[in-house]
């Protein structure tokens, strides 16, 4: 089926420094999703995305975060500067229309150290 | 405030007996409701969609919904030990184009 590809799976990054999480999305999908995740706990969504702006965040998106979509490449999470509780797995997901199956990748895990 | 609480928190059942799980919602204004499977520390598995009052069937997984009763359920067939999982319930609402996640039940299925 339609595969929602997160790259890197994991990464490692010192506190204070900027990551970039990249997301390579359903090829027609026009609805993109962030959703993080800290170990053992529950999948809470970030944010929301479409046609260029975001449509809905919570308030786990906080200041130091942003995401992008230039030009239709990769969907992207910022995160700059990162603090240790942003350590989590950040699941990005596309859907093709406001209410249809959202597709999940599988993550990446994000330690800051 | 929009919630989706899950019951139980884990579930150990018997290889081949029922496994029976719960999420309720918080109003009347969802829509669609899935439920997905998670092994532990990857990603997400849909297992069946459902999106009117009754029953959907996918393989050994069953969704049960009742909107009055702010009410889904999952039921699964014969349950292996490879079902062993945290099963996550989702729910979206009318005017928001997004999933709120139930916090999950951990299930153990034992030989």
């Amino acid at each position: 089926g339609p595969k929602v590809l997160q790259i890197p799976s994991h990464q490692i990054i010192d506190m204070g420094q900027m990551v970039t999480l990249n997301c390579d999305p359903v090829s027609n999908h026009l609805y993109f999703y962030w959703y993080k995740q800290i170990l053992g706990q529950q999948m809470e969504f970030l944010v929301n995305f479409y046609n260029g702006k975001v449509m809905e965040k919570s308030k786990l998106f906080k200041d130091q975060f942003s995401v992008e979509r230039p030009d239709g490449s990769y969907f992207t999470l910022k995160i700059q500067p990162t603090a240790l509780e942003d350590s989590a797995v950040y699941f990005c997901a596309s859907s093709l229309a406001g209410g249809a199956e959202v597709f999940f990748g599988k993550g990446t895990r994000l330690t800051v150290v | 405030q929009q919630k989706v609480q899950q019951s139980p928190e884990s579930l150990t059942v018997s290889e081949g007996a029922m496994a029976s799980l719960n999420c309720t919602f918080s109003d009347g204004t969802s829509n669609n409701f899935r439920w997905y499977r998670q092994h532990s520390a990857k990603g997400l598995e849909v297992l069946v969609s459902i999106f009117s009052d009754g029953e959907k069937e996918e393989g050994r997984f069953t969704a049960h919904l009742n909107r009055a009763n702010l009410h889904v359920s999952l039921h699964i067939r014969e349950p292996q030990p490879s079902d062993s999982a945290v099963y996550l319930c989702a729910v979206s609402f009318t005017g928001n184009y997004k999933y709120v996640f139930g916090a999950g039940t951990r299930l153990k299925v034992i030989a």
